[in-house]
């Protein structure tokens, strides 16, 4: 599997990006999705996750209500949509396929991850 | 929301030592755990899933085990590659929430 972000950048305070994630090397909608951050000199945070087929969107608590997370499976696509940006969201974006579910699976490949900067 | 107690934070070992990677769980995780190896410039990788099993390609000098809700991550006989940041991360329900991270730095 290859997954490959983009989209990052430096936004202000209070702006929007889209992320993206393009998959290859396997059956995209047969699997779920996430996107893990880690903001600088910290761990990685579970940021959100996608099913398959896109009915399951569970997102943490930190994003929730600003950011989205939807899937093309027609594009092989992975997004992340964030608005109301605030300083703490700046990260290296992970874009992330779970082995099978995300719950009770694990993680098995990660993108390189997109930088984004939240500054004025 | 669990929470998931890594320790230590920072370990320093030879080259050819067993280091030992600690994880405690805050309650039950029915064995959803995971580790993950992270190097500067790098993807991020899984190491090691539902407690013991290794990942394809992943050396056998990682193990994995667990005790009730205390779960360890051992590596034995440490190689130069393995400087890194480990993470454990449980699966069991959301959010999927990880620990803190252990920097592994060889001597």
């Amino acid at each position: 599997a290859q997954l490959l972000e983009s989209g990052g950048g430096l936004v202000q305070p209070g702006g929007s990006l889209r992320l993206s994630c393009t998959a290859s090397g396997f059956t995209f909608n047969n699997y779920a999705m996430a996107w893990v951050r880690q903001a600088p000199g910290k761990g990685l945070e579970w940021v959100s996750s996608i099913s398959g087929n896109a009915d399951t969107t569970p997102h943490s608590d930190s994003v929730k209500g600003r950011f989205t997370i939807s899937r093309d499976n027609s594009k092989n696509t992975l997004f992340l949509h964030m608005s109301s940006l605030r300083a703490e969201d700046a990260a290296i974006y992970y874009c992330v396929k779970c082995a099978s579910t995300c719950q009770h699976q694990w993680f098995d490949s990660w993108g390189q991850g997109t930088q984004v900067t939240v500054s004025s | 929301d669990i929470q998931l107690t890594q320790s230590p934070s920072f370990l320093s070992a030879s080259v050819g030592d067993r280091v030992t990677i600690t994880c405690r769980a805050s309650q039950g995780i029915n064995n959803f755990l995971a580790w993950y190896q992270l190097k500067p410039g790098q993807a991020p990788k899984v190491l090691i899933y539902v407690v013991g099993t290794l990942q394809t390609g992943v050396p056998s000098r990682f193990s994995g085990s667990a005790s009730g809700t205390e779960f360890t991550l051992t590596i034995s006989g440490l190689q130069p590659e393995d400087s890194a940041v480990y993470y454990c991360q449980q699966l069991y329900s959301y959010p999927l929430t990880f620990g803190g991270g252990t920097k592994v730095e060889i001597k």
